[in-house]
């Protein structure tokens, strides 16, 4: 299995308040993605980042911001939680979109109330 | 711009029968092509994929997929399945050039004993 972990697994919060969530791959993948999922919708991208400091935005990134300071990390910030954020949240890592396959954590399972 | 449509959100199929889930996809360019399993509780894992070559493709688990350039589908089939094959099912492209997968919406198999 691909060297990836989330965390927190599971978390409840309040609307309004900051959420950070955490990816940490021990691959050392150029790319890593944060995807949410939910019924109806499958997983639809958030934010992707090619490198470090080096990120874009995907279908629905609007709410989320993301930082990667280190090749390892990969962070997704709540900046003000709504109840519409309620997911489960995947982040996954490749070395090439093209022609390589993405590898997923776990996911978080992200409530808020 | 890529699209992916699974055509069937739900298919039930009683154990030993065979299947077949349905992706047909969208784009300007060429693709290469994924399906991805995801397990209750579970991140995805790759089933199999196509990036060039022999237009059927073998997986894991027993599954296969064949490619239709002119019909724009990945169609994935089982000649039997088993109770274990209960799970949801993902269909993914992506292109040589680009950053991103994009995903269909998911085909939940239930395999009825």
């Amino acid at each position: 299995d691909a060297g990836i972990t989330q965390s927190p697994r599971h978390k409840v919060t309040e609307t309004g308040t900051p959420v950070t969530l955490r990816c940490h791959q021990t691959e050392n993948h150029r790319y890593m993605y944060w995807y949410r999922q939910d019924p109806g919708h499958g997983l639809r991208l958030i934010h992707y980042s090619y490198g470090v400091k080096d990120t874009d935005k995907g279908e629905v990134s609007d709410g989320y911001s993301v930082s990667r300071s280190k090749t390892e990390d990969f962070l997704l910030t709540l900046e003000s939680a709504t109840s519409s954020q309620t997911s489960v949240y995947f982040c996954a890592i490749n070395t090439a979109p093209g022609v390589d396959t993405q590898y997923f954590g776990p996911g978080t399972r992200l409530t808020v109330l | 711009a890529q699209s992916v449509t699974q055509l069937d959100s739900q298919v039930p199929v009683f154990e030993e029968a065979p299947v077949e889930l349905r992706c047909n996809y969208s784009s300007s360019v060429s693709v290469y092509l994924f399906w991805y399993v995801q397990y209750p509780n579970q991140g995805l894992q790759l089933l199999l994929k196509y990036l060039s070559g022999s237009t059927l493709v073998k997986g894991i688990n027993g599954f296969e997929a064949e490619f239709n350039k002119s019909q724009t589908s990945f169609h994935l089939r089982k000649p039997s399945v088993h109770i274990s094959d209960t799970a949801e099912y993902f269909c993914a492209v992506s292109i040589l050039t680009g950053n991103q997968f994009y995903f269909g919406t998911g085909t939940s198999l239930t395999v009825i004993p």
